[in-house]
């Protein structure tokens, strides 16, 4: 079946620091690969998302490539601010009218000054 | 920009009560899904539909239904409520037809006492 692995957390960084959250992928044909942020007590908010092999998703400094050679979409950021912390999620999804999202566990950032 | 719009924002109720959670996707969005998140988990998928037709199924307890009618919006119902139940309740919603990310509303948070 389809499902996502993440880096277990908590991830403890200081500010300015590099960020990377790794994830990988088990599913079948060509899957699309999202990452969510989760801010406290918030709604889930898209961060980038790649549709097919070699894309590369980039938002406000996060970065990832769809690797399907390592079914990987590992997360970075070259310097991460305090305003980073929260959880985030990778996800994939079938291309298919109204399938899921999958998620992974997520992993939470904490990112002090 | 509009957003999904979900009512109400919290919710109380009894065990064995019932309760009717409500979600209003972005215009021209014709697929919505259901999501329950625990305290600590990742979103667990519930449920789906497009163009008002159930689309894909998650692990939805038995005591829950839900449908979208013909406005789009969808309603979850849940019946003969347990104390697990207590969980933040996500829709999401999404164009049906291509691979775009799901677009999720601020969810309502159920306590059952």
């Amino acid at each position: 079946g389809n499902s996502v692995t993440q880096m277990e957390g908590p991830v403890t960084l200081s500010e300015e620091a590099f960020l990377t959250i790794n994830c990988t992928y088990t599913a079948t044909g060509y899957p699309s690969l999202f990452w969510y942020v989760q801010y406290p007590g918030e709604g889930l908010q898209l961060l980038l998302k790649a549709t097919k092999a070699d894309d590369k998703g980039s938002n406000k400094g996060f970065e990832a490539t769809y690797r399907k050679e390592t079914t990987s979409f590992h997360l970075e950021k070259g310097s991460v601010q305090v305003s980073d912390s929260a959880v985030y999620f990778c996800a994939l999804r079938r291309y298919q009218a109204g399938t899921a999202l999958i998620f992974g566990k997520g992993t939470t950032l904490s990112v002090s000054s | 920009a509009a957003g999904v719009i979900q009512s109400p924002r919290h919710l109380i109720k009894e065990k064995r009560e019932t309760a009717t959670l409500k979600c209003y996707p972005i215009p021209r969005h014709d697929t919505v899904y259901w999501y329950q998140q625990g305290p600590g988990q990742d979103p667990q998928f519930l449920i789906s539909f497009y163009e008002k037709m159930q689309s894909d199924k998650g692990s939805i307890p038995d005591r829950f239904s839900a449908q979208q009618f013909s406005d789009y919006h969808s309603e979850l119902n849940m019946s003969s409520l347990e104390l697990g139940d207590s969980a933040l309740y996500f829709c999401a919603s999404s164009p049906g037809t291509d691979n775009s990310p799901l677009h999720f509303g601020n969810g309502t948070r159920l306590t059952v006492t």
